[in-house]
């Protein structure tokens, strides 16, 4: 089983639609992250968690909310899509401490039309 | 904060031709220094780090890379390329403690000719 899981895997949804986007891991890290990926830009943080009651603005959360619910699971929410949130979503996983490595989760395509 | 550069947004390459990736980085210290690939559909798998310590870092799938903290640079190379390592590679920077904020470039593509 993959440790780090995305659902769901693609979605298309019209504008203005709240959609929420999860990950799960089974890694038992404290630290996650979600990712938008466009052509070009590589990936761009949204928001971190250092623990469940520690969320942290990345470099682009305007127009995004998160949620984490435990330590496995951590939620994102476009509370009204807009076109140009069409992307790839991933979500990430890391330790604690000095230890900076991301483990990465499959991703989620979303469009939004 | 730190930021990273791929010159190259795509690199074609024979089988069994050499490959060197480019990437450089701004950041005010000593860096984390990753290299992530992506194969098409897939998330980023890691290739290799560094820390600190043998600037020259052994990765998985024969890769190498080094850290060369005069040029700002953390060239990723392979002596001989394979068809299968077609895919997105991707640089990143992490700052020493703090928010473990990690910043990625823009992706090289790598297009492997028979």
């Amino acid at each position: 089983d993959a440790d780090v899981t995305q659902t769901p895997r693609n979605r298309i949804t019209k504008t203005g639609k709240r959609i929420m986007l999860e990950c799960s891991q089974t890694k038992g890290h404290d630290r996650m992250y979600w990712y938008r990926q466009d052509p070009g830009l590589g990936l761009r943080l949204i928001y971190y968690s250092f623990d469940v009651k520690d969320i942290n603005k990345g470099e682009i959360s305007d127009g995004y909310s998160v949620s984490r619910q435990a330590q496995a699971k951590f939620s994102l929410s476009l509370e009204s899509a807009i076109p140009n949130q069409t992307a790839l979503y991933f979500c990430a996983t890391s330790r604690g401490g000095q230890n900076n490595e991301q483990f990465f989760g499959p991703g989620t395509r979303l469009t939004v039309l | 904060a730190q930021s990273v550069t791929q010159p190259d947004i795509h690199i074609t390459v024979s089988e069994g031709a050499s490959l060197e990736l480019r990437c450089n980085y701004s950041y005010g210290a000593t860096p984390y220094l990753f290299w992530y690939v992506q194969s098409p559909g897939q998330g980023l798998q890691l290739l290799l780090k560094y820390f600190s310590g043998d600037t020259l870092v052994q990765g998985i799938k024969g890769f190498e890379a080094e850290f060369k903290r005069s040029q700002s640079s953390f060239n990723l190379r392979k002596p001989s390329v394979h068809w299968s390592d077609a895919a997105g590679y991707f640089c990143a920077v992490g700052a020493k403690g703090g928010n473990n904020d990690m910043r990625f470039g823009a992706g090289t593509r790598l297009t492997v000719k028979p």
